[in-house]
Formats: C-alpha cells, structure tokens, sequence
C-alpha cells in the first residue's frame, strides 16, 4: 500500500515564530488531507489539498502531486497551535485515508 | 450544520465481552468510514460504507465488522474483545464515493478500554 512519511517527528517552537512540516507519500493520490488532533482526540480538518496551494488564515497548504509531497505552513505560532499534525492520503485503490505518523508541535510562550 | 456524532465517547470492557459503536454522519453525507487509533499503530483504516454496503475494509481480524442503515448512520461492533483492541475509534463522514472517499469530517471519537 501506500507510504506516507512525516517529518519532523516532533518540533519546539517560541510563539511567533514560523514552521514548515512536510508530507512525502510514495504513491499518486487521489485524496490528501491535513488534520490538527485536538486534546481530545478529534482529529480537526486544516486543509483537503490532493494538489494545488490553499490558505487559511495563518495556515496555508502546497501538495506538489508530481513530487509526491505535500507542506503545511504555520505562521505566528500561538501556543493553541500545539498538537499532533497528520498528513493523510488516499490512492487509487480508494482504500480509505492512510495517515502518516504525525508532527508533534509545541509552542512555547 | 452538526458535525459527525459518536456514542458511546468513553467505555470500559473486560476481554472476551463485545462492544458496539455508533456514529451518526453529517448531515447529507452517504459515506461512512471508521478508524482505529493505537499508540503502537498509529491511525489505521478499519472500513467504509456508502449505501448500506461495505465499500472496503483495511486488515483487521472478523471480530471488527460494521454495517450502516438507510438514513446512513453506521455501528461498528468488535467482538470476543481482546487487551489490544484499547483504542480511539474515529468515525468519519464524506458526500461519498467519488475519486475515492472525497473529503472526510471525523467525530470525537469514542474511548475503549478492554481491561
């Protein structure tokens, strides 16, 4: 099946400053998705991006499918930004999402 | 619009007992999929289902099976619990099959402890 890479494994920021988390998937994608899981345990929609460039706010979203990788950009971290990030994708099998193994994010005030 | 709901949120079971849990799709959503949540696995794909009909299902034993009725609300049910099976249990809904399973929205989950 599909490989999916995330990197880095876990990241330490001061609030405001900026990071890049990236998303490498081994196969093409007809779905990729970003999700924020909260303390509880939702995993939060940030971004649906098979390909393209997104933005929403402080965060923004570039799938380069022909590259098979995808970025999330966080801008002026706040420390409400912390939590696990997980790029998700989903081939041509339509075999359902498979998930990566995360970014865990904590910014420091 | 109400997001995707799943009850039970938190439960407890010894081993050998079953369980089953339900989610209730976002409204106008057709497909329903589950997923399991392990600090050892990470996120795995347990099943989908679009009309009441399993579209796929990921490499889980027997004892994991699903179904999803007409008004598109789904269970999933595990039976002859096993200490691994502990897990966050992740429904999540999308409009349905498309290029795949199209844009997912997932619930809050439901908590299972197998003591």
């Amino acid at each position: 099946g599909i490989q999916v890479e995330q990197s880095p494994p876990d990241l330490i920021l001061q609030e405001g400053a900026n990071s890049t988390l990236r998303c490498n998937f081994s196969d093409s994608v007809n779905n990729l998705q970003w999700f924020h899981q909260n303390p509880w345990g939702q995993l939060i929609n940030l971004f649906y991006i098979p390909s393209g460039t997104k933005q929403n706010g402080r965060l923004s979203a570039t799938t380069v499918a022909t590259e098979r990788y995808s970025l999330l950009y966080i801008s002026s971290s706040q420390t409400t930004d912390s939590g696990v990030y997980f790029c998700a994708v989903e081939g041509g099998g339509a075999d359902g999402l498979t998930f990566g193994k995360g970014t865990h994010l904590i910014i420091q005030p | 619009k109400a997001g995707v709901t799943q009850t039970p949120r938190y439960l407890i079971k010894t081993r050998g007992q079953q369980v089953t849990l339900s989610c209730s799709p976002i409204s106008g959503h057709r497909s329903v999929s589950w997923y399991q949540q392990t600090p050892g696995q990470g996120l795995q794909f347990l099943f989908e289902y679009f009309s009441e009909t399993q579209r796929n299902k990921g490499n889980f034993p027997g004892r994991f099976s699903g179904r999803q009725f007409s008004n598109s609300r789904s269970e999933m049910n595990v039976s002859t619990l096993e200490l691994g099976d502990s897990a966050l249990y992740l429904c999540a809904s999308s409009l349905g099959p498309g290029l795949g399973t199209g844009e997912l929205f997932f619930g809050e989950g439901s908590r299972l402890t197998v003591l």
